[in-house]
């Protein structure tokens, strides 16, 4: 089992619509939870961090954090043709280092 | 405006020779790590560094070595490039493992 799992995707939605991209982990003791962007060819970009259950806004941007669930999900709402990439989750686990998932490649169609 | 600096941003080099990929960054981070990601594929660790003098090898097994010298320095070596080294190289730093990396803009190797 993989550290850090995500749908492979590809993941399409309509423009405007909500994208719900989802992540578990295997280590429980797990504290800090991240979502990076990473464009076609371009280096990750942090998004969204998120360190304690229930949700965290920042624009357009919803993560949600379930630590008995083990499960982390981000939300795009009103989803844009810009927001075409692949989102990556990663964790901070017991050794302090950051195990990224293998990412989901999100499609806005226009 | 980044505040971590890969250089060169694209390098075609051929068999056998030696390489440096540089990474610095300014702002004052311990920890600085090397990824390894082919084209739509997951990130891999091959280095990382706690801080100076002190450097490890990731998850990927990695014929490349580095060095940490200065705390904004953290250059990798390849002693021999061979085409199987053909890949994008991910600088990464941050300010504790509990806080999300920030992340250089990467150099694309290609060994012809």
């Amino acid at each position: 089992q993989k550290e850090v799992e995500q749908n492979s995707g590809p993941l399409s939605v309509p423009e405007g619509a909500i994208a719900s991209l989802n992540c578990t982990y295997s280590d429980r003791v797990s504290q800090s939870f991240f979502w990076y962007r990473q464009y076609s060819g371009k280096s990750p970009e942090l998004i969204m961090s998120i360190y304690s259950n229930g949700d965290k806004e920042d624009g357009r941007f919803t993560a949600q954090l379930n630590k008995a669930s083990q499960y982390v999900s981000l939300l795009i709402r009103d989803s844009q043709p810009s927001d075409s990439a692949t989102y990556l989750c990663a964790v901070s686990g017991s050794a302090r280092q950051l195990t990224f998932g293998s990412g989901t490649q999100l499609t806005v169609l226009p | 405006e980044a505040d971590i600096y890969q250089t060169p941003r694209y390098l075609v080099i051929g068999t056998g020779k030696k390489i440096t990929l540089e990474c610095s960054q300014t702002m004052g981070h311990d920890k600085m790590y090397w990824y390894q990601q082919d084209p739509g594929m997951e990130l891999h660790l091959i280095h990382y560094s706690y801080g100076v003098n002190s450097t490890e090898k990731g998850d990927l097994s990695s014929e490349s070595t580095v060095s940490r010298i200065r705390t904004e320095h953290f250059p990798l070596t390849l002693e021999s490039a061979r085409p199987s080294h053909t890949s994008q190289y991910l600088c990464a730093s941050s300010e504790s493992g509990d806080r999300g990396f920030e992340f250089g803009s990467g150099t694309r190797l290609t060994v012809v």
